[in-house]
């Protein structure tokens, strides 16, 4: 089955422990990108990936970095989490070119206490 | 950056009701695709829809992309099909980056 997923699903931790949260996709997909969803604000882009070792910010990249080593992962790094890093975090991919559709993971919901 | 409005911002139906649900984008777009996100937070895709109209079960979409809207039909509504509806586009020329709709939230009673 195609598909992205995302390890850990939900999380509890405290401020500055550092934490990796995983993504895959089994679809050979080129682009990868991170996205957190916070309450009045929307879906936000973190960070994104055009292909292996192409990294790029978004629009809210501060306190996060990711790398991209393998084509099917790309995990979020939270090096020293604060609680504004708090909220409900997603994995999506898409094809580089032949199509723009993009296939979201199931999510995760991170809190930082 | 382009600016995308989804309207109503919420909608309550008894359930049987159809729906119209509508998405406004400011600029052209390489893709615009529809997900439910359902009360468990989940993101489901729905349409990948830059231009036409497509069909699935009890859905449906249409995007007139030279007036850069898309509207999406509900019939026959569930409660089931409760949950947040958005709408996010691509500009033309981006990185690949979605801007997503402030959604449309549907509440379908029983």
């Amino acid at each position: 089955e195609a598909q992205v997923t995302q390890n850990p699903r939900y999380l509890i931790t405290v401020t500055g422990k550092k934490l990796t949260v995983t993504c895959s996709q089994n679809m050979n997909h080129e682009y990868m990108s991170w996205y957190r969803q916070d309450p009045g604000l929307g879906l936000r882009q973190i960070y994104y990936s055009m292909n292996v070792e192409v990294t790029d910010k978004g629009d809210v990249p501060e306190g996060y970095k990711v790398s991209r080593k393998e084509k099917r992962n790309f995990p979020l790094i939270l090096e020293s989490p604060s609680p504004n890093q708090t909220s409900l975090y997603f994995c999506a991919s898409g094809r580089g070119t032949t199509s723009y559709e993009q296939y979201f993971g199931p999510g995760t919901r991170l809190t930082v206490t | 950056g382009i600016q995308v409005e989804q309207s109503p911002p919420d909608l309550i139906l008894q359930e049987g009701a159809n729906s119209t649900l509508r998405c406004n984008f400011s600029d052209s777009v390489n893709n615009l695709q529809w997900f439910h996100q359902n009360p468990w937070g989940q993101l489901i895709n729905l349409f990948y829809i830059p231009s036409g109209t497509k069909q699935n079960g009890r859905l449906s979409a249409t995007t007139v992309a030279t007036e850069r809207y898309s509207l999406l039909y509900i019939s026959s509504s569930q409660t089931t099909d409760s949950g947040v509806y958005f709408c996010a586009v691509e500009p033309s020329g981006s990185a690949r980056q979605l801007t997503f709709g402030s959604g449309t939230q549907l509440t379908v009673l029983p």
